[in-house]
């Protein structure tokens, strides 16, 4: 079965300073790792994904993740964190194959402070 | 305009009732997702298809049935049988590619009352 792991409900970042979001997985072969941003009452909006290749992805509105297979671990990072950043956010991971359905994280709140 | 759309945004079903959640999308994506959301639980699958006529059980499908008569549609029946029902459930889609992103609908949000 696989799993993933958000170890923070919470993670609360002055405006202009960088953010990390971690995100660690458990998957049976080569991981598809995603991540995903949600605005309240909202559907969930892609950010970036990894599937093979440069362990360093760039997404959209500045995200960005590393992928670091020996700590299975896909945390998110911004350099600099804006008030309009602070969301719901979901790391989701699925095995290497089909469409099967993503499993998702728990979540990780982001409050960037002006 | 290609999306995913969910209807209604917000349901309200009494105890006891079957409640019908409407999904379409026009991405021309042969998968299709449903899951629920509760706060602090993170996405949890209840059933997903990967083709017309054929859909498989998530994790949590136990009072929930679907149908994909479709490409384009994938209903959700919300039946008496789920004990707890009320929830946020988002649709979603993607192409049958193991790497693919899935696009989300905005959700419908079940209140039973």
């Amino acid at each position: 079965a696989q799993s993933v792991a958000q170890p923070e409900d919470q993670v609360n970042v002055a405006e202009g300073n960088p953010l990390t979001v971690k995100c660690t997985y458990s998957v049976s072969g080569n991981p598809y790792l995603f991540w995903y941003v949600q605005y309240p009452n909202r559907g969930l909006q892609f950010l970036l994904k990894y599937i093979t290749g440069d362990n360093l992805v760039k997404g959209s509105y500045g995200f960005e993740a590393e992928f670091n297979k020996s700590q299975t671990s896909f945390h998110l990072k911004k350099p600099s964190a804006l008030v309009s950043d602070s969301a719901l956010y979901f790391c989701a991971v699925r095995a290497g194959g089909g469409a099967d359905g993503l499993t998702f994280g728990k979540g990780t709140h982001l409050i960037i402070q002006p | 305009d290609g999306g995913i759309t969910q209807s209604p945004k917000y349901l309200f079903r009494k105890e006891g009732q079957n409640v019908t959640l409407s999904c379409e999308q026009n991405l021309n994506h042969d998968a299709m997702y449903w899951y629920r959301q509760d706060p602090g639980q993170g996405l949890r699958l209840i059933y997903y298809s990967q083709i017309v006529n054929d859909f498989q059980k998530g994790d949590i499908a136990e009072g929930y049935s679907v149908s994909r008569e479709k490409k384009e549609s994938f209903p959700l029946t919300v039946t008496s049988a789920q004990k707890n029902p009320t929830a946020f459930y988002l649709c979603a889609s993607s192409t049958n590619v193991g790497g693919a992103e899935a696009f989300f609908g905005q959700g419908t949000r079940l209140t039973v009352v």
